[in-house]
């Protein structure tokens, strides 16, 4: 079946760093859908690509939709404690009959103030 | 973002019986909506996705008549987990999505719904 590969699977990092964490597959997405979860909570939507090559920022996060179309990264600047919990790349399958979004395995970050 | 509320947020029943959770898309008309269960640590797996007034999909493996699945409205999403036993215990999670820019798509989750069957 279809997957998504995330890497890399935790960070331990420092506050004040910088983060990247990417999302790879063997198929082709319509969607790149990035999410963060706290523990106990649904995961929360922070960024939504659409085109290939699309770069889009949303505070101190910036994600880019790869041109194959079967790649994303993510990047947090100047990571605080809050930054804190697992992230999910997800994606929307290329010409599905219907609208099914697959998650990655999630990349667990933790930020040591 | 839009909002979809799940409840309830927890759930304890005993072995045997039945737990319905709901899943509302509280300021939008959702095209589709999803079910996701969550163990610890894990990712979340995709158990059945359904369209308002059609029989929901279900994922390989997932028991259609263990997990039933009604989407009565475009706002709103049932899944009863029937005849519940321990290893049913898990973080269920609803989502509903919209579409945006043509065939794009964009999916928002409910709180979850932590579930421990005793």
């Amino acid at each position: 079946g279809q997957q998504l590969n995330q890497s890399p699977q935790s960070m331990f990092i420092q506050e004040g760093e910088d983060v990247s964490m990417n999302c790879t597959s063997s198929s082709i997405f319509n969607t790149w859908l990035w999410y963060k979860q706290d523990p106990g909570e649904g995961p929360v939507l922070l960024i939504a690509l659409y085109k290939a090559g699309e770069l889009t920022s949303n505070g101190r996060l910036t994600a880019q939709f790869g041109i194959t179309r079967k790649d994303s990264f993510l990047n947090i600047s100047a990571s605080i404690p809050s930054d804190v919990g697992i992230y999910f790349c997800a994606g929307q399958l290329w010409r599905t009959s219907y609208d099914k979004v697959i998650f990655g395995p999630g990349t667990s970050l933790s930020v040591i103030p | 973002g839009a909002v979809v509320s799940q409840h309830p947020s927890r759930v304890i029943c005993k072995s045997g019986t039945s737990v319905k959770i709901e899943c509302r898309s509280l300021d939008f008309q959702a095209t589709t909506m999803f079910w996701y269960r969550q163990f610890p640590k894990q990712s979340l797996m995709l158990m059945a996705t359904s369209n308002e007034g059609s029989k929901a999909t279900y994922e390989q493996g997932v028991e259609k008549d263990k997990f039933l699945i009604n989407h009565a409205s475009l706002t709103l999403s049932t899944l009863t987990v029937t005849s519940a036993h321990p290893e049913d215990s898990s973080f269920y999670i609803c989502s509903a999505s919209r579409r945006i820019q043509g065939e794009n798509t964009e999916a928002f989750f409910g709180q979850g719904t932590r579930l421990t069957v005793v």
